[in-house]
């Protein structure tokens, strides 16, 4: 089956450290996603990438950072200077079409990680 | 910055009730799409209306749009209590990446 997987579900992080959370899709997706969701609040974008090799800030990309080394995978780590990192991280990917066609793809999500602090 | 802003932010309905959300947004779009997301989960993706369109059926969900008052609605007919989850909206921003609303959380007792 095809899909988009994260890990690990749950994660604590200590004082000062970075943390890095894995996505990883079998959907030969070229566009991948991450966003933040807040407790009762809606997604922002943090990163998001449409090809290999190449990543674009979001709305919120302060205190994090991401690599596109291959199609499948997209990490996403949690630096030191996001000071309030406690937060439900979801993955997504989606096709990428250039110009109209591409706002009609929908987007893929996995089930998320939960970041908390120690 | 949210494009979509779901209405009601809660809604709590009896199992064989119609549940009702409604979405609206500040710019012109091509498409408007809903997503759903149970408990601890990931956004599913629910269905699509494009802005040529007024009206949209899947399944048990309808789907309207009006593009002159910039607003869509989600009509889930003869609810179950698996309808329970979080649903959003969402929208093309001006830099082409999808906008989410803050969700409608619905609860559909047995």
């Amino acid at each position: 089956d095809g899909g988009i997987t994260q890990s690990p579900k749950y994660l604590f992080r200590k004082e000062g450290q970075n943390v890095t959370l894995s996505c990883e899709q079998n959907l030969n997706h070229d566009a991948m996603y991450w966003y933040r969701q807040d407790p009762g609040q809606g997604l922002r974008l943090i990163y998001y990438s449409q090809i290999v090799n190449d990543f674009q800030k979001g709305d919120i990309a302060e205190g994090y950072s991401v690599s596109r080394e291959k199609k499948e995978s997209f990490p996403l780590t949690v630096t030191s200077a996001q000071k309030n990192p406690t937060a439900f991280y979801l993955c997504a990917s989606s096709i990428f079409r250039w110009g109209a066609r591409g706002d009609n793809q929908p987007q893929h999500f996995g089930d998320g990680t939960r970041l908390s602090i120690l | 910055s949210q494009q979509g802003e779901e209405d009601p932010q809660a809604l709590s309905i009896q199992e064989g009730e119609n549940a009702t959300m409604n979405c609206s947004y500040k710019t012109s779009i091509n498409n408007l799409q809903w997503y759903r997301q149970n408990s601890g989960r990931g956004l599913v993706h629910l269905i699509l209306i494009r802005s040529n369109e007024r009206e949209k059926h899947s399944g048990r969900l309808r789907v309207t749009l009006d593009t002159s008052k910039k607003s869509s609605s989600l009509l889930i007919t003869a609810s179950r209590a698996a309808d329970t989850a979080s649903y959003f909206c969402a929208t093309r921003n001006a830099g082409n990446m999808l906008t989410f609303g803050g969700g409608t959380r619905l609860m559909v007792k047995p």
